[in-house]
């Protein structure tokens, strides 16, 4: 079955970039059916959505992030990355890739979605010098 | 954005009490809510989507109800397995946002 696995560095020196990659099993990130999602959860506090991305390049990010953050898909290698600049203390959490459904609304005309069914077990990242 | 909040923040319950978990939205959110389970060290898992459906797989005992802003996650019987982290998530807009989680404890 599918399955996501987050990969990269454990620990990110202050001002530096955090990047990690998802990398998908078991199935491919071309599908027009899934955008590919990053989200966060700081040591004892909730869930942070980071961003999306499509397989055609079309991405979603958290303005509040929106800044510093790039997130690219590979689907030769199906997989997908994150890339976030200028790290500090408060980017210090464990950092879960998964997968979330997208469908044409016929009514409205727009795409829309549907939540996170699919996650990688979650990679700590730890920004310290 | 919209801030997802959840109520109780902590509950202690028994083996087969009957658990009622409140999320409210501060926009209306039609039913674009989920509800998912973490324990700890691992990765949230999916229980309800569009505010009352089940996801595959997941046990009868588990509910959810609720549309607008106000909405409700139910385990009609707690079981050992249950003891966990719940979170709330809207995905009626962009940015998603979750509530802060709700521990069900053992009393």
């Amino acid at each position: 079955q599918l399955q996501l696995q987050e990969s990269g560095p454990g620990l990110v020196k202050p001002s530096e970039t955090l990047s990690l990659t998802c990398t998908v099993t078991g199935g491919s990130i071309s599908s027009s059916n899934y955008y590919w999602g990053w989200i966060r959860q700081p040591p004892g506090r909730g869930l942070e959505w980071i961003g999306s991305v499509y397989y055609s390049g079309s991405t979603y990010y958290n303005p509040s992030l929106k800044s510093r953050v790039t997130i690219s898909g590979d689907t030769s290698k199906s997989r997908f990355s994150l890339r976030l600049s200028s790290v500090t203390a408060a980017d210090t959490a464990v950092y879960y890739c998964a997968r979330h459904g997208t469908h044409y609304d016929f009514w409205s005309g727009f795409p829309a979605f549907e939540p996170f069914d699919i996650w990688g077990q979650g990679t700590m990242v730890t920004v310290s010098s | 954005d919209i801030q997802m909040t959840q109520s109780p923040s902590t509950l202690s319950a028994s083996v087969g009490d009957r658990v009622t978990i409140t999320c409210r939205a501060s926009q209306r959110i039609s039913s674009w809510l989920a509800w998912y389970q973490q324990k700890p060290g691992k990765a949230p898992k999916l229980l309800i989507y569009k505010a009352s459906s089940l996801q595959s797989g997941v046990p009868s005992r588990f509910s959810g109800s609720g549309s607008g802003t106000e909405f409700t996650l139910t385990i009609s019987s707690l079981q050992p397995d249950d003891f966990a982290t719940y979170h709330c998530q809207q995905y009626n807009s962009f940015p998603w946002t979750f509530g802060q989680g709700t521990k069900v404890e053992i009393k």
